[in-house]
């Protein structure tokens, strides 16, 4: 079946460590997306990619990092300088438009993540 | 700056009973592109529909209805004969047509409970 996946579900982090949370896709899309959703918040944009080894700042990409070798991977790190990790976390993809209108982004199940 | 705004925070109907989400979107752009997600206990986020600033034509597909409204900048969502399979999260969001920046910004979100 084709879709998005997150790993893990569920992830604990001490206070001054980093941790990778995992996202694949095998939709053979070519953006992908990280989004954090804070309690009865909206989704916020942390950082996005268009190609392989390229992406962009989001709105709240202070304290993450993140790396796309791979078309279908897009793995985000919480840095120990991110202040208020806790959150959950959801990864998106999507087609491009190439002009043709903004497409719809499809998620995966999403990661919790606490910091103890 | 593109701005979504759902003011309904939480909403609770009873069974059958019909109900409307409303969005209400701010953009400068002439062109841009409205969605619809729904967010479900489990966490994902679902796609349900995706409009273009030039369509006005108000959409159904079954139970779900849509209203895009651009005099008064909403684009609102009705679910007719609620069930409790409808309780989740709704969240609409903004798109600006920008070829290499299709960035989605999101409203906070409606949680919507149905009673049995």
């Amino acid at each position: 079946d084709g879709g998005i996946t997150q790993s893990p579900k569920y992830l604990f982090r001490k206070e001054g460590q980093n941790v990778t949370l995992s996202c694949e896709q095998n939709l053979n899309h070519d953006a992908m997306y990280w989004y954090r959703q804070d309690p009865g918040q909206g989704l916020r944009l942390i950082y996005y990619s268009q190609i392989v080894n390229d992406f962009q700042k989001g709105d709240i990409a202070e304290g993450y990092s993140v790396s796309r070798e791979k078309k279908e991977s897009f793995p985000l790190t919480v840095t120990s300088a991110q202040k208020n990790p806790t959150a959950f976390y959801l990864c998106a993809s999507s087609i491009l438009s190439g002009g043709s209108g903004n497409k719809e982004q499809f998620f995966g199940p999403g990661t919790r993540l606490t910091v103890l | 700056a593109q701005k979504v705004t759902q003011a309904q925070t939480e909403i609770s109907v009873v069974e059958k009973e019909d109900v409307t989400l409303d969005c209400v979107y701010e953009t400068r752009d002439t062109t841009y592109y409205l969605f619809w997600y729904k967010q479900p206990p489990s966490g994902e986020l679902v796609f349900l529909i995706r409009r273009n600033s030039f369509d006005e034509q108000n959409e159904i597909s079954g139970r779900y209805s849509w209203n895009f409204q651009k005099s008064t900048s909403s684009f609102n969502f009705t679910i007719t004969a609620s069930q409790v399979v409808d309780s989740a999260v709704y969240f609409c969001a903004l798109s600006e047509a920008n070829f290499g920046n299709e960035k989605l910004t999101f409203g906070t979100g409606t949680r919507l409970t149905i009673i049995p």
